[in-house]
């Protein structure tokens, strides 16, 4: 079946560290692949996305790569801010018409500065 | 630009209360959808609506009943609350099903007593 597996949090780093939040998935066929972010009493918002191997998508300084070979979307970003305080899902999109996005369960990031 | 609208935005029942929770997006989507966000849960899938006329069980559907009442409109109703669903549900749409990433509104915080 399709599943997203996606690091335990809570992520605690200082302002200007380097984020990595690892995700990999499992999928048949050629799913696409999204980051969304939730702040604090929202929704959630697409972040980036990627919809074949090898495609990077990237938005606010984050970026993930589609790495088809080893099953995986990491979401880094080079120098994180206090803003970026938020809740990550990474979430897979099957790629079969009538199915729903599949989400894993949520990464925590706590930015101080 | 509204996306999509829930309502309402908060609600208190109390055991065995019924509530329908109503859902419309304005950007003549497609599919939509229901889940319901729980602390270390991430998000799951309650139910979803792939076209107009058609709804489908997701990977949490019971004690929930849905309505896609027209292609605008995707409503949740839960005929007797349990405090197991005392949770956050978020509506989300998409203009073709899963190949696309989903538009979520600003969710509904459920608690029931």
């Amino acid at each position: 079946g399709n599943s997203v597996t996606q690091m335990e949090g809570p992520v605690t780093l200082s302002e200007e560290a380097f984020l990595t939040i690892n995700c990999t998935y499992t999928a048949t066929g050629y799913p696409s692949l999204f980051w969304y972010v939730q702040y604090p009493g929202e929704g959630l918002q697409l972040l980036l996305k990627a919809t074949k191997a090898d495609d990077k998508g990237s938005n606010k300084g984050f970026e993930a790569t589609y790495r088809k070979e080893t099953t995986s979307f990491h979401l880094e970003k080079g120098s994180v801010q206090v803003s970026d305080s938020a809740v990550y899902f990474c979430a897979l999109a099957p790629g079969q018409a009538g199915t729903a996005l599949i989400f894993g369960k949520g990464t925590t990031l706590s930015v101080s500065s | 630009n509204a996306g999509v609208t829930q309502t309402p935005k908060f609600q208190v029942l109390k055991t065995g209360q019924s509530m329908t929770l109503q859902c419309a997006q304005d950007m003549n989507h497609n599919s939509m959808y229901w889940y319901r966000q729980d602390p270390g849960m991430g998000l799951r899938l309650i139910y979803y609506s792939a076209s107009e006329g058609t709804t489908d069980k997701g990977e949490v559907p019971n004690g929930y009943n849905v309505s896609r009442l027209n292609k605008r409109e995707f409503s949740l109703r839960l005929e007797s609350a349990a405090p197991s669903q005392t949770s956050v549900y978020f509506c989300a749409s998409n203009p073709t099903g899963s190949i696309t990433e989903a538009f979520f509104g600003q969710g509904t915080r459920l608690t029931v007593v």
